[in-house]
């Protein structure tokens, strides 16, 4: 039972224009949630995260939107550059330890940044 | 401050041997995280481990799987009797403080072969 979804494998988008990320979930006990990149043969690396308090987090190009009542966030990227290409990665923890503290990944979105 | 180290980065096994896969946390981190990606899959969570201590290892296999994270030292994930459905990427991750308020930095993998 997938607790974090992507439902998008991959997604294609023009340079310079917006890219949009797509994550739902289904545990209410996670109460953060984080989104990581993925170039192949490497780690993922942290880009961006929202606690449940919040509907919107912005940093630079990167926005987190949340809607808690539907369970579902985004990761916006304006404008998309090519060196955007990757694997990302949407994350949910809860707080109240036990295994809701760990992180949960979801299976990846492709995304390609086509010049 | 150096990030998460694993080594090694690849690691041939065949049948039957065992594999260790280490992890040094980042400087001041106790809380350690290990994950599998089989291709074209997104990351599984295996185990949490503070110091000394496991704190959740309900995505370990119930046999053959096991993982430390010693007083000194670093985690060390270790796989008897390898077969060749454990051939995969093993992703490291460590944070300060639990999960639920931080982000955790992931190393660079250790890619296991299993011939």
């Amino acid at each position: 039972d997938q607790q974090v979804k992507q439902n998008s494998p991959s997604l294609s988008v023009q340079e310079g224009r917006i890219s949009i990320l797509n994550c739902d979930y289904t545990n209410s006990m996670f109460d953060y949630f984080l989104w990581y990149k993925k170039y192949p043969a490497e780690g993922p690396t942290f880009l961006i995260s929202i606690s449940s308090i919040k509907d919107k987090n912005e940093d630079g190009r990167f926005t987190v939107f949340l809607n808690k009542s539907a369970k579902h966030l985004s990761l916006h990227i304006v404008p998309s550059q090519p060196g955007d290409s990757a694997v990302y990665f949407c994350a949910a923890s809860g707080s109240d330890g036990g295994s809701q503290g760990n992180l949960i990944f979801g299976k990846g979105t492709k995304l390609s940044v086509k010049p | 401050n150096a990030g998460v180290m694993q080594n090694p980065r690849h690691l041939v096994r065949r049948r039957g041997q065992e594999a260790r896969l280490r992890c040094s946390p980042m400087k001041g981190h106790s809380h350690v995280y290990w994950y599998r990606q089989l291709p074209e899959e997104g990351l599984k969570f295996m185990v949490y481990l503070q110091k000394e201590n496991i704190i959740d290892e309900s995505g370990m296999p119930k046999e053959r799987f096991s993982a430390e994270f010693p007083k000194e030292g670093p985690s060390i994930l270790r796989i008897q009797q390898v077969v060749r459905g454990d051939s995969a990427a093993y992703f490291c991750a460590s944070s300060p403080r639990a999960p639920g308020s931080t982000e955790a930095f992931f190393g660079q993998g250790t890619r296991l072969t299993v011939v």
